[in-house]
């Protein structure tokens, strides 16, 4: 069966940096599109980025675009996002999704909270 | 970029009542559309794709239907679990914005 698993969330402080990664099992990771979602708490979801099956093509939200990097290793079938420049309005559950027919399996989500 | 709006942001209904929450794109997008259902400290799920093609697993009480600008997600009989907070998806290009939500309860 298909699952993600997002790792790498935490606590840090404005300005600061994070990494998270998602590890996918159960398909075959090269052949899909994935994305990065988020959701502030008791807010609505927000479209991160996401990126194609060879890296070739890749898209960011405004919010996020010149200090987030997507990229992915589909020898170790995993998807990563770069976060630089974090503000408090980046907190948020992170969710890896396989990015087929909009979004059609999710992880659990790891939580990014940006303060001080 | 094209905004997806939701309405009603939330509705109360009756168990056994048909519920409608709809969805407008502010330009064409064809059929590039899917709603999501997230219960309340669950992850979402995909409930519907392709504007009207329900995901495997999901009950035959949720249907969907539109194309270009205007989209309806409709629940035929409302039942205790699907209260929830619904989400469309436009997915045919980037960014691939959601609909604000809407939070469904039971009177």
């Amino acid at each position: 069966q298909v699952q993600l698993v997002e790792s790498g969330g935490g606590l840090v402080k404005p300005g600061g940096s994070l990494r998270l990664s998602c590890a996918a099992s159960g398909f075959t990771f090269s052949d899909y599109y994935m994305s990065w979602i988020r959701q502030a708490p008791g807010e609505g979801l927000e479209w991160v980025s996401y990126i194609s099956s060879g890296s070739s093509t890749i898209y960011y939200a405004d919010s996020v675009k010149g200090r987030f990097t997507i990229s992915r290793d589909n020898a170790k079938n995993s998807l990563y996002l770069q976060m630089n420049s974090l503000r408090a309005d980046d907190t948020a559950i992170y969710y890896c999704a396989r990015a087929w027919r909009g979004a059609d399996y999710w992880g659990q989500g790891t939580l990014v909270t940006v303060s001080s | 970029d094209i905004q997806m709006t939701q309405s009603p942001s939330s509705l109360s209904a009756s168990v056994g009542d048909r519920v409608t929450i709809t969805c407008r794109a502010s330009q064409v997008i064809g059929t590039s559309l899917a709603w999501y259902q997230q219960k309340p400290g669950k992850v979402p799920k995909l409930l519907i794709y392709a504007a009207s093609t329900l995901q495997s697993g999901v009950p035959s009480r949720f249907s969907g239907s539109g194309s270009g600008t205007d989209f309806t997600l409709t629940i035929s009989s409302l039942q205790p679990e699907d209260v929830a907070t619904y989400y469309c998806q436009k997915y045919n290009s980037a960014p691939r914005t959601f609909g604000q939500g809407t939070k469904v309860e039971i009177k």
